[in-house]
């Protein structure tokens, strides 16, 4: 069925650099999709929403300067967690709704980010 | 605030216990309601989902949900667990239904199911 693959899976970096993490719907389009960051042992906390060809929408207390999103295609988002820090460290989870395959939502498998 | 509330954190069960994950939320209006389950090391997946009509949803895994409008609330169900049902758990509501797609998730509840 249609999924969503997220990329890289896991990343380190160094504090002060920039990290992109992509997420690829693979055999249906998302004009829409959303940005988690999950916290050990916590919830999905909603971070923005991508929109395809415009600016995405970000959640209360998200600084959108330090994760920008981009969602140049109908296929692909994008999140870049920019001069990152050690809080930055986290679990970034995307999703997509699929359209015209019962509306279910799917879940990418998700980025382990660490910052040393 | 509008949020997605789990009471329970972490339940320990045995093998052939029931089971129940408690779930409430406080966006008014129209919501559909969502159970997700994460095994560890795995993406979530859906489990159950209720956007309308019969409030006693049936999902995968022997799992059901009841949706009880007047107490906002959509609590998981399992009569008898087993061992391989140890996961994270996740309720989750899609506020304000058909107005957004975003999807609000609850805290989440570890369950441990012991032999």
């Amino acid at each position: 069925g249609a999924v969503v693959s997220q990329h890289p899976s896991r990343v380190i970096c160094k504090s002060g650099t920039s990290v992109k993490i992509e997420c690829r719907s693979l055999d249906f389009q998302a004009t829409t999709m959303f940005w988690y960051r999950q916290f050990p042992k916590q919830s999905l906390m909603l971070m923005a929403t991508s929109n395809e060809g415009s600016k995405a929408t970000y959640e209360q207390g998200v600084e959108k300067d330090k994760f920008l999103i981009n969602h140049a295609s109908l296929t692909l988002s994008t999140l870049t967690v920019t001069s990152a820090h050690p809080e930055d460290s986290s679990f970034y989870i995307c999703s997509a709704r699929i359209l015209g395959q019962g509306g279910d939502w799917t879940f990418g498998s998700g980025t382990r980010l660490t910052v040393v | 605030a509008q949020s997605v509330s789990q009471h329970n954190h972490h339940v320990i069960l045995s093998e052939a216990a029931s089971l129940e994950l408690g779930c409430n939320y406080s966006y008014g209006g129209t919501v559909n309601l969502f159970w997700y389950v994460q095994y560890p090391g795995q993406h979530l997946q859906l489990l159950l989902k209720y956007f309308s009509g019969d409030p006693l949803v049936k999902g995968i895994k022997g799992f059901e949900a009841e949706f009880i409008k007047s107490k906002f609330s959509f609590n998981l169900r399992k009569p008898s667990v087993q061992w391989s049902d140890t996961a994270e758990y996740f309720c989750a509501v899609r506020p304000g239904a058909y107005n957004t797609d975003k999807l609000i998730f609850g805290t989440g509840t570890r369950l441990q199911v012991f032999p």
